[in-house]
């Protein structure tokens, strides 16, 4: 069965560190890979998608990027973080194209 | 008009009670709908997921959805204290694995023992 995993499960960075979040699954192929951040009162929102190794399609022009430097890896950074940036972010991953996002475990961020 | 509309709540109901969740969407071109729970300070964990039309029973739950409508339910019987989290509703025109699912904000679900 397919496993995501995601790391750190919890992190506090100071305004203007870089960020580094990971996320990897396991027992597929080939899968679509996804960064979605959660905000309080303001649903999920869609910041990266990627159909395969170094194809990054972003949804939300701001100062985050994302890379896939493998098939099943998939890495949400920033050179300089903002107060705004803190919130709940989420790695999915789903395969054909009827099927559906599946979600990690998420990692909570906060900026001070 | 946003895309897909949800009642943010909270609802608060007692165990055993059936509970109603609904969300209303205004593109006509979505085919696919999925249910998700999520609990405190988790990733979403997908429930149900239907395309176009119909019912769709799974356990103590049951997915509806109302083309015509351009409403969709997720009812659960038999409601659980472990049942509590907030559930989010979600709906594309293909399946979700092109990036354009669209998401409902959520309702917080409280089932009291």
């Amino acid at each position: 069965s397919q496993t995501i995993h995601q790391w750190p499960a919890t992190l506090v960075q100071p305004v203007g560190s870089p960020l580094s979040l990971e996320c990897t699954v396991e027992g597929t192929s080939n899968p679509n890979l996804y960064w979605y951040r959660q905000a309080a009162g303001r649903g999920l929102q869609l910041l990266f998608y990627s159909v395969g190794i170094g194809q990054i399609s972003s949804e939300v022009p701001q100062n985050l990027s994302a890379s896939r430097p493998q098939d099943r890896q998939f890495i949400l950074s920033s050179k300089k973080l903002l107060l705004s940036d803190s919130g709940f972010y989420l790695c999915a991953w789903g395969l054909s194209r009827i099927d559906t996002q599946y979600f990690g475990p998420g990692t909570r961020l906060t900026v001070l | 008009q946003k895309e897909v509309e949800q009642d943010p709540g909270p609802l608060s109901v007692p165990e055993g009670a059936i509970v109603s969740l609904n969300c209303t969407y205004s593109n006509s071109a979505f085919q696919y709908f999925m249910w998700y729970r999520q609990y405190s300070r988790k990733g979403p964990e997908l429930l149900m997921y239907t395309y176009s039309s119909g019912n769709k029973e799974d356990g103590r739950f049951t997915a509806q959805v109302d083309k015509s409508s351009k409403y969709i339910s997720l009812f659960i019987r038999d409601s659980q204290p472990s049942d509590s989290a907030t559930y989010l509703c979600a709906m594309s025109r293909y399946g979700g694995s092109q990036g354009n699912l669209i998401f409902g904000k959520g309702t917080k679900l409280s089932v009291k023992p």
